[in-house]
C-alpha cells in the first residue's frame, strides 16, 4: 500500500530561525514528489516538484531535498517569517497509475512566533 | 486569472438533504479533481476527470456523484447528506496528469457541515 508519512506533526519556532520538515514514502514506482503550503482556510499551493533524478530544488527560502534510495524528502525553511505559519503537505505520485491518484501526507503544521 | 473557483465557501446541510458543490477553472486544464480533507488528515481523492465527458472514481467516492460537461466546470453532487460527509472539500486542476511534473492548482475549499 502506498503511504506518505510526515514528521513532526506540528512544530513551533521563533521568527528568523530555520527548520526542517520530513517526508518518508513507500510509493512505487516513483514519479515525483511535491511539497505544498496550505495557509489556514485556503487551498494548497505548490512549492516544489522533484523527479527521481533531482536531489535538491529551491523556491526562495524553501529548499526541498530528495533521496530516492532511502525514499525520504525534507523541506528546509530558512530565516522563517510569520507568514510561513501554515500546514506543509508532502505528496508523492506513482508512474502509470490511474490519472488521479497521488498519495498525500497528513501534513506538518508550522507555527512561527515573533 | 482567477484560477480554480469554488462555491459556496460555507454551507450547513441537514441530514438527507442534497446539494451541489461548484468548481470552475479558467486555465483550460484537462484534469480536474475533487478531494475531501478531514481535520488532521491528508487529502482523499473522491472523483477525478481527465477531460470533458470522462470521470472516474477515486479512493472515497461513495455518497458522491460528478459530471464534466465542459472543460471549465466539474461539479460535485451530494445526494443524501450524512454526518460522515462533514468535511472541507477541495477542487483542483492540472494541465497534465498527476505523475507529470505539473502542479495541481487548488481552489480555497467549501466547508460543509451536516447536522
Amino acid at each position: 500500500k502506498n503511504q506518505v508519512e510526515q514528521s513532526p506533526q506540528s512544530l513551533i519556532i521563533l521568527e528568523g530561525k530555520n527548520c526542517t520538515l520530513q517526508c518518508n514514502y513507500t510509493v512505487s514506482p516513483f514519479s515525483n514528489l511535491r511539497w505544498y503550503k496550505q495557509d489556514t482556510g485556503r487551498g494548497p499551493v505548490s512549492l516544489t516538484i522533484m523527479t527521481f533524478s533531482e536531489n535538491t530544488k529551491s523556491n526562495g527560502r524553501y529548499t526541498a531535498t530528495l533521496d530516492a534510495d532511502t525514499k525520504q524528502s525534507s523541506l528546509h525553511i530558512t530565516a522563517s517569517q510569520l507568514s510561513d505559519s501554515a500546514s506543509y503537505i508532502c505528496v508523492v505520485s506513482a508512474i502509470n497509475t490511474n490519472a488521479g491518484k497521488s498519495t498525500f501526507g497528513d501534513g506538518t503544521t508550522l507555527t512561527v512566533k515573533p | 486569472n482567477a484560477g480554480v473557483t469554488q462555491t459556496p465557501k460555507f454551507r450547513i446541510l441537514k441530514i438527507g438533504q442534497s446539494m451541489t458543490l461548484q468548481c470552475t477553472q479558467d486555465m483550460n486544464h484537462n484534469y480536474m479533481y475533487w478531494y475531501r480533507q478531514d481535520p488532521g488528515m491528508g487529502l482523499k481523492l473522491i472523483y477525478y476527470s481527465v477531460g470533458a465527458g470522462i470521470t472516474d472514481k477515486g479512493e472515497v467516492p461513495n455518497g458522491y456523484n460528478v459530471s464534466r460537461s465542459t472543460t471549465e466546470d466539474f461539479p460535485l453532487r451530494l445526494e443524501l447528506a450524512a454526518p460522515s460527509q462533514t468535511s472541507v472539500y477541495f477542487c483542483a486542476s492540472s494541465y497534465l496528469q498527476h505523475y507529470s511534473n505539473q502542479p495541481q492548482h487548488f481552489g480555497d475549499g467549501t466547508r460543509l457541515s451536516i447536522l
